[in-house]
């Protein structure tokens, strides 16, 4: 069945380097959902993204949904420690369920 | 509003127990997801209810698992009897619209069956 697929697993960042999670599926998307996880917490909606070749900022995020909406990415410039955390992207199997990919972990280097 | 409340925090409990976990959605949100957390599986969803119906459980591992919705504000995950495999991160999660809208989770349960 659809799944979304998400790379790399784990990024290790030196502080104020840039760095891009990918996600993607094997059919596509009506939209697609980031969430983040800090350290021992709980999801945090990010962004949600609709149409196909559509770019939105967050400050230092920058998130980006495919042409075709079956691919989309999350670009981080300039990493603080804040940052920390995994970054999961999320699709809709149908109305209801959505697949999370399996998350990008991010650690910062000071 | 506080938004998603889940209760407990944590939870220790010795195998073949029975576990209880506890959640209130956002008031207004007619979605209910029950997710659970691993390492080796990620998220995954147990089961979702729509106005307090339940529409899908095909994710709820085997019979032990139950949930329940008896009205908007509140649901209720029950595992009986517990097994040391169930420990995981459980996590609720309520949204207005399914998965057009953004889903706000709680805090979650943490379950550690011994």
């Amino acid at each position: 069945g659809q799944q979304v697929m998400q790379i790399p697993q784990y990024q290790h960042v030196q502080e104020g380097e840039d760095f891009t999670t990918y996600c993607n599926s094997s059919t596509t998307l009506s939209n697609i959902q980031w969430y983040k996880q800090r350290p021992g917490g709980h999801p945090v909606f990010l962004i949600q993204l609709v149409k196909s070749g559509e770019v939105k900022k967050q400050k230092r995020l920058t998130f980006q949904f495919g042409e075709a909406k079956k691919n989309s990415s999350l670009h981080i410039t300039a990493t603080q420690t804040t940052d920390v955390g995994t970054y999961f992207c999320a699709g809709p199997l149908n109305d209801y369920k959505l697949s999370f990919g399996a998350g990008t972990t991010v650690t910062v280097r000071a | 509003d506080a938004g998603v409340i889940q209760s407990p925090r944590h939870e220790v409990t010795e195998m073949g127990q029975e576990v209880t976990l506890r959640c209130k959605p956002i008031s207004g949100h007619n979605s209910l997801f029950w997710y659970r957390q691993t390492m080796m599986r990620g998220l995954e969803l147990l089961i979702y209810f729509n106005n307090n119906v339940p529409i899908d459980d095909s994710g709820m591992p085997e019979d032990r698992f139950s949930a329940k919705m008896p009205n908007a504000s509140f649901s209720t995950l029950k595992i009986q009897p517990s097994e040391p495999r169930d420990s995981a991160v459980y996590f609720c999660a309520s949204s207005l619209d399914r998965v057009w809208t953004e889903a706000f989770f709680g805090q979650g349960t943490r379950l550690t069956v011994v």
